[in-house]
């Protein structure tokens, strides 16, 4: 089974909107992290947000928030007021286990295009 | 400060030649990860270095692939035998372990894009 489950391939958002990136996660453990990258054309790879499995509040990051639900094993990605420089392939990861050290498992990503 | 980096940045090579992509990661950075991207997809986990040692090489694919990072820092994934299949982005991210550390995030380089003729 997949780790890591991002259902949407492409999203379009119009300027100044939010949108909602959806990823779904698989694990047996306990402890775990949840990452989101952005990664530009360029090719690299931008860390954006990060929540605990055991954190009780979601994360935020400026105009990057994540809604973690636990029960339900989904950790979305919210980016308000959408700027054109949004536009990106978004990566949803977990890192299982206590050890901080431990691989990524990445989803298959979600292109988003802003719309001016 | 100077992030990840990785040489070359592209490289063009014909089935059966041997390659190897190097990776310089940030300062100080214990741990070293290399995944490989293909089009379309996340990027997937081949290997992770805590200091010189290998802690884990369960994502090499066979044993055409190997790793070495043989004084903790620079690390080189070397191909063998290169085949159509093994075209893709190669990435390479370092993260500083700290204990108690609530996440460590990896920071990735800009990846060498392998091509295989």
């Amino acid at each position: 089974a997949q780790k890591i489950t991002q259902t949407q391939p492409g999203m379009f958002v119009q300027e100044k909107e939010a949108v909602t990136l959806d990823c779904t996660y698989d694990t047996s453990d306990q402890s775990y992290g949840l990452f989101w990258y952005k990664q530009p054309s360029s090719g690299e790879m931008i860390f954006l947000i990060y929540q605990g499995s055991y954190d009780e509040q979601n994360a935020t990051e400026g105009r990057y928030s994540l809604n973690f639900q636990k029960a339900r094993k989904s950790a979305n990605l919210v980016i308000s007021a959408s700027q054109l420089g949004d536009s990106a392939m978004y990566f949803c990861a977990m890192r299982e286990g206590e050890y901080t050290g431990n691989q990524f498992y990445f989803g298959t990503g979600t292109s988003l295009t802003v719309i001016p | 400060g100077a992030g990840v980096s990785q040489t070359p940045s592209n490289k063009v090579t014909e089935k059966g030649k041997y390659v190897e992509l190097r990776c310089d990661p940030i300062s100080g950075h214990t741990a070293l990860y290399w995944y490989r991207q293909s089009l379309g997809q996340g990027p997937e986990f081949l290997i992770y270095f805590q200091g010189t040692g290998a802690a884990d090489d369960s994502g090499l694919p066979n044993d055409r692939f190997f790793a070495v990072r043989p004084e903790g820092s620079v690390s080189t994934l070397k191909i063998q035998r290169t085949e159509r299949g093994d075209s893709a982005v190669y990435l390479c991210a370092s993260s500083q372990i700290i204990a108690g550390g609530s996440y460590n995030e990896q920071f990735f380089g800009p990846g060498t894009r392998l091509t295989v003729l």
